[in-house]
């Protein structure tokens, strides 16, 4: 079954860039990731699908400062323009036939 | 556009039981699978069960398997969760969620908090 690694933690200032990172495990490079966003005291907002091609379709909303990319195993979430509302703990999340839903253990972004 | 109204949880006594709804509205409800996901306090997302279409699958987490079951009435837009031989581990909060079979979950619901505790 696959295993959705994340760092715990990112942070980077406002108004650069950043690049969050989702790690499959090995034997899963191909599966199709979607990265959420969960604002502090908030429900997660779904932002993407991302294939392991690289394509991505975001949510309805989604600002065009969230892109995603892929290489391999590893599935990339980047947040241009950095805001103080893009400070949240943001979660990719799989699936599989054998152990369904599936969610990396989320990384908390600060932004500085 | 798509929404995911929860209600019910609240606070429950070790054992006791509980019953977590969740309208929709926006979509045709009756198209898609849906899901429950729970997060415990400070910690990160843990899925719990999805539900077919049309009811006629179901699937859950080993660790509600036999005390937690999935429902939905395509007739009135809603889905259901009854929780019981509740245990303090459950303490959390649920949240509904649209999820596209095979590929990924698209929106959520605004999370109801579940407490177990004497």
């Amino acid at each position: 079954q696959p295993v959705l690694t994340q760092s715990s933690s990112a942070s980077a200032s406002l108004g650069s860039s950043v690049k969050l990172t989702c790690t499959l495990s090995s034997g899963h490079s191909s599966y199709i990731i979607a990265w959420h966003q969960q604002q502090p005291g908030k429900a997660p907002r779904y932002l993407m699908k991302l294939e392991g091609s690289g394509n991505y379709n975001k949510g309805s909303g989604v600002p065009d400062r969230f892109s995603g990319s892929s290489s391999g195993a590893d599935r990339y979430l980047t947040i241009s323009n950095l805001q103080f509302e893009d400070e949240a703990d943001y979660y990719c999340e799989t699936w599989d036939s054998n152990t369904f839903v599936v969610f990396g253990g989320g990384t908390k972004l600060t932004v500085l | 556009q798509v929404q995911l109204a929860q209600s019910g949880g609240g606070l429950v006594k070790p054992g006791g039981s509980l019953r977590l709804s969740c309208t929709a509205s926006g979509f045709t409800f009756s198209d898609y699978y849906m899901s429950w996901i729970r997060q415990a306090p400070g910690k990160g997302l843990e899925w719990v069960s999805y539900i077919s279409s049309s009811s006629s699958y179901t699937n859950y987490a080993d660790s509600v398997k036999g005390r937690f079951t999935i429902s939905r009435d395509n007739a009135k837009n809603s889905l259901y969760m009854q929780m019981n031989s509740l245990r303090a581990e459950d303490t959390a909060v649920y949240f509904c969620a649209r999820w596209i079979f095979g590929v990924v979950i698209d929106y959520w619901g605004q999370g109801t908090l579940v407490t177990v505790s004497s």
